[in-house]
């Protein structure tokens, strides 16, 4: 079973920032917190990972709250073509025998609108 | 760099058949992971092949099987078709030897009629 708790659905306006929460309570001290997003029948895409500390990319931020229970995505600037279903996965890190299998949970489906 | 690749993209076979599904891994990645997904079940991860040994599997039944070729291309198969194994097939690659970021396919949209 996935590790992650997400909201089923949110909207949010374009241009303003889109907030995706996610909860792991349960997350471990050697657990990584990715997100990757899915438009409608593609391959699901990379968005950016992290640890403990908080993350930025060309896409993203990463906000880990210092128990590590939570995180959020960040997405600075919603245009309509972010919409799509985001995945926050927990991973087991490096030296488990597991580290190549991502546990999906039913995701958020985030609905930019005009 | 040139992504995942998965072929074909689309096939229709009916109950009973085998199918085969190939993927080509990001130039350079050695490990390729697997999922399926449908409306019912979401993603779920199927096997995970590194070095040309499965690594990771899945609960998936006998009938799926995989393997992966010494230039890290990897196949998968699924014998004795049934109308539930319709459904969207992914494939992923990463370097391989830990916590790399995996990247996905477009999938291969197989419907079992």
């Amino acid at each position: 079973d996935a590790k992650t708790t997400q909201p089923t659905s949110m909207d949010c306006a374009e241009g303003r920032a889109a907030n995706l929460p996610c909860n792991h309570s349960t997350i471990s001290g050697n657990e990584y917190v990715y997100w990757y997003r899915q438009i409608h029948s593609q391959g699901p895409q990379y968005i950016i990972h992290g640890l403990k500390n908080n993350e930025t990319n060309e896409m993203a931020s990463l906000i880990i709250t210092e128990d590590r229970k939570s995180s959020t995505l960040i997405l600075p600037h919603a245009t309509l073509r972010d919409t799509a279903v985001y995945y926050c996965i927990v991973r087991v890190g490096q030296g488990s025998s597991n580290t190549g299998k991502l546990i999906f949970g039913q995701g958020t489906t985030l609905q930019v609108k005009p | 760099k040139a992504g995942v690749t998965q072929t074909p993209r689309y096939l229709i076979k009916t109950r009973g058949q085998q199918v085969t599904l190939s993927c080509s891994p990001i130039s350079g990645h050695r490990s390729v992971s697997w999922y399926q997904q449908t409306p019912g079940q979401g993603l779920q991860f199927l096997f995970e092949y590194f070095s040309e040994t499965q690594r990771n599997k899945g609960n998936f039944p006998g009938r799926f099987s995989g393997r992966q070729f010494s230039n890290s291309r990897s196949e998968m198969n699924v014998s004795t078709l049934e109308l539930g194994d319709s459904a969207l097939y992914l494939c992923a690659s990463s370097w391989g030897s830990g916590q790399e970021t995996q990247y996905f396919g477009p999938g291969t949209r197989l419907l079992v009629l």
